[in-house]
């Protein structure tokens, strides 16, 4: 079975500062794929990143980076400088490596508020 | 290109009433997918299609939901009767191939439901 902790509910911030957004997974998977997703008040999840299990290279995108750690199941997300835009709930979400298509285990957010 | 479609966007109904939702994928996406998000969770999967059939309905309460996908492009998903704790935004997803690398799941909207 596969398992997705996200143990921090709700975090606010200060705009500007940095953040950091973490997830635990658990799988009996070899292979498996992670993603972060970010639901704005609007309700549609909109995808952020995908990490297949073989690459453990961490990732920076603009603000956003991510840190994939195999040894200790995380796969952590942090947003640099955030803004007021960056408010909305993150969620972190896994699936297996199967070559087709197959259903998210999402867990259960957190909810990140930016203010001025 | 446009995104997935969903409607309707809001419903409210008493327990016992019956509630249907469309939803209507990205052209070409051969895989559709039925998840609940109850408030302050992750989205749960509840019945999954390819084309017209259906992949993974193990999390699908069949004694009250139903969901169809008959020509393998629009989809259905049918609560009755509905219950209290069926309160939850119901999100439509596809994904393009059905076999091969991992294919990205693109979210609509959501259509949100309250029981009362």
């Amino acid at each position: 079975a596969q398992k997705v902790t996200q143990a921090q509910t709700e975090i606010s911030v200060v705009e500007k500062e940095d953040v950091t957004l973490d997830c635990v997974y658990e799988t009996r998977d070899t292979t498996y794929y992670l993603f972060w997703y970010k639901q704005p008040p609007s309700g549609e999840l909109v995808f952020l990143i995908r990490r297949n299990s073989f690459d453990e290279q961490n990732e920076i995108s603009g603000r956003y980076s991510w840190n994939f750690q195999k040894s200790t199941s995380s796969f952590n997300f942090t947003i640099t400088a955030s803004q007021v835009v960056d408010s909305a709930v993150y969620f972190c979400a896994l699936t297996k490596h199967t070559g087709t298509a197959s259903k998210l285990t999402f867990g259960t957010g957190t909810r990140l508020q930016v203010t001025l | 290109e446009a995104g997935v479609a969903q409607s309707p966007r809001y419903k409210i109904i008493e327990k016992r009433q019956s509630v249907a939702f469309w939803c209507n994928p990205i052209s070409g996406h051969a895989t559709l997918y039925w998840y609940q998000q109850i408030l302050g969770q992750g989205p749960k999967l509840l019945i999954q299609f390819q084309n017209n059939g259906v992949v993974d309905d193990s999390q699908l309460p069949k004694d009250r939901f139903s969901a169809e996908r008959l020509k393998g492009v629009d989809s259905t998903l049918k609560i009755q009767p509905a219950k209290l704790e069926d309160s939850a935004v119901y999100l439509c997803a596809s994904s393009y191939k059905t076999s091969g690398m991992y294919n990205e799941q693109f979210f609509g909207p959501g259509t949100r439901l309250t029981v009362l």
